[in-house]
């Protein structure tokens, strides 16, 4: 079983949905849990961060964290074209490098 | 501020070629890493630098070597590349706290032939 599992997609959703967008793991060390945005051609980058359990959110997006299922989440609301890319969860334990799922790729159509 | 830069942005190898891939960051950063991204693989671990002057091998080491050269870059060498070895790379760094948290450099698009 790999450490963090993330389904691949493709998804494809309509302008102004929301978006789900799911990671398991099995490191019941993790504490630092993270999602990347990667657009196409382009280096991954930072879009949320959350330590432990809970909920973050920043503008229309939401992470949340459930350690005790090893399962983590990023909601996208009123989904744009400009959020079609696609997502990477991370996760870490104190002092190791991050690990990454496979990515999901995500196609928001106008 | 040009954060994390690769170079160079593209390049085709034979077989059994070498070269190495450059990798700076002006953020002042202790950690730097190296990573592969291959289609339905996700993002691979080559190797790290946790600090200036300390490597450590990730999940895919093998034909590949690193250098710190200082803190602010770090190079991956190919001794004899191999067409398994086609590949985008990219070059990622963090300022090395519990967070971890990585910013990425702009990629590196490999072709061996």
């Amino acid at each position: 079983q790999k450490e963090v599992e993330q389904d691949p997609g493709p998804l494809s959703v309509p302008e102004g949905a929301i978006v789900s967008l799911n990671c398991t793991y099995s490191n019941s060390a993790f504490q630092y849990f993270m999602w990347y945005r990667q657009y196409s051609r382009k280096g991954p980058e930072l879009l949320m961060y959350t330590y432990s359990s809970g909920n973050k959110e920043d503008g229309r997006f939401t992470a949340q964290v459930d350690k005790s299922s090893k399962y983590i989440s990023l909601f996208i609301r009123d989904s744009q074209p400009s959020d079609s890319a696609t997502y990477l969860c991370a996760m870490s334990a104190i002092w190791t490098p991050l690990v990454f799922g496979k990515g999901t790729r995500l196609s928001v159509i106008a | 501020n040009a954060g994390v830069t690769q170079t160079p942005k593209f390049q085709v190898l034979k077989t059994g070629q070498s070269m190495t891939l450059q990798c700076a960051q002006d953020m002042n950063h202790n950690s730097m890493y190296w990573y592969r991204q291959d289609p339905g693989m996700g993002l691979r671990l080559i190797y790290y630098s946790a600090s200036e002057g300390t490597t450590d091998k990730g999940e895919v080491p093998n034909g590949y070597n690193v250098s710190r050269l200082n803190k602010r870059e770090f190079s991956l060498r190919l001794e004899s590349a191999a067409p398994s070895q086609t590949s985008v790379y990219f070059c990622a760094s963090s300022v090395r706290t519990e967070q971890e948290t990585q910013y990425f450099g702009p990629g590196t698009r490999l072709l061996v032939l």
